[in-house]
């Protein structure tokens, strides 16, 4: 079993419209990291949020931290077929010497 | 742009044969991490290194597999006598922090080594 919890797993939309995936767990989260893989490559880091209640954007994305630091949320804006890829969040427990905890991760498509 | 670099990108063993996956982490890091991605399955911790010193070997199986990071070179992951099992893609990522003196935790991942047992 995922210690965290993605949802969707996969979505499917067209450019111009937006999108949500949430992560939520049970457990709390000293801090949340959103990356975003593409096939046959790494995970490249998005963003990392810390305090409960953060807010953080870049360009369209927009990344938030529940007041609990249980759960997250990715909104995209307009999305664009250069969105198109793998979305995974991951949180670091306390004492855990920084070691990620991912989840599942969610399949994002953007077609033209 | 020098980020962390893993190789071989491919690497296919026999089983039976014993595969080493290297990883040099970003310039200035001193910690890394290896993460074992199963086909379906997420991304799994596997063990947390400093040069010279394993700290966190919780997530590595207890037999066959092993990690180092000496005081020079690359850091290495082993596994003996691979098994069908053992196929999946092998990510490190490395820090510039010790974990514990800050909760703003940054890793940076490689390309990947992705292993094939036949």
């Amino acid at each position: 079993t995922q210690l965290l919890e993605q949802s969707p797993q996969f979505l499917s939309i067209q450019e111009g419209e937006n999108l949500t995936v949430y992560c939520n767990s049970s457990s709390v989260f000293s801090s949340l990291q959103w990356y975003r893989q593409e096939p046959g490559e790494g995970p490249v880091l998005l963003v990392t949020v810390v305090t409960g209640g953060e807010v953080k954007k870049l360009k369209r994305l927009t990344f938030q931290f529940g007041d609990a630091r249980k759960d997250s949320s990715l909104h995209i804006t307009a999305a664009q077929p250069g969105d198109t890829g793998l979305y995974l969040c991951a949180g670091v427990l306390n004492d855990s010497w920084g070691k990620l905890q991912f989840g599942a991760g969610t399949q994002v498509v953007v077609t033209p | 742009n020098a980020g962390v670099m893993q190789n071989p990108r491919h690497l296919v063993r026999r089983r039976g044969q014993e595969a080493r996956l290297r990883c040099s982490p970003m310039k200035g890091h001193s910690h890394v991490y290896w993460y074992r991605q199963l086909p379906e399955e997420g991304l799994k911790f596997m063990v947390y290194l400093q040069k010279e010193n394993s700290i966190d070997e919780s997530g590595m199986p207890k037999e066959r597999f092993s990690a180092e990071f000496p005081k020079e070179g690359p850091s290495i992951l082993r596994i003996q006598q691979v098994v069908r099992g053992d196929s999946a893609a092998y990510f490190c990522a490395s820090s510039t922090l010790p974990a514990r003196l800050t909760t703003s935790y940054e890793q940076y991942f490689g390309p990947g080594t992705r292993l094939t047992v036949t």
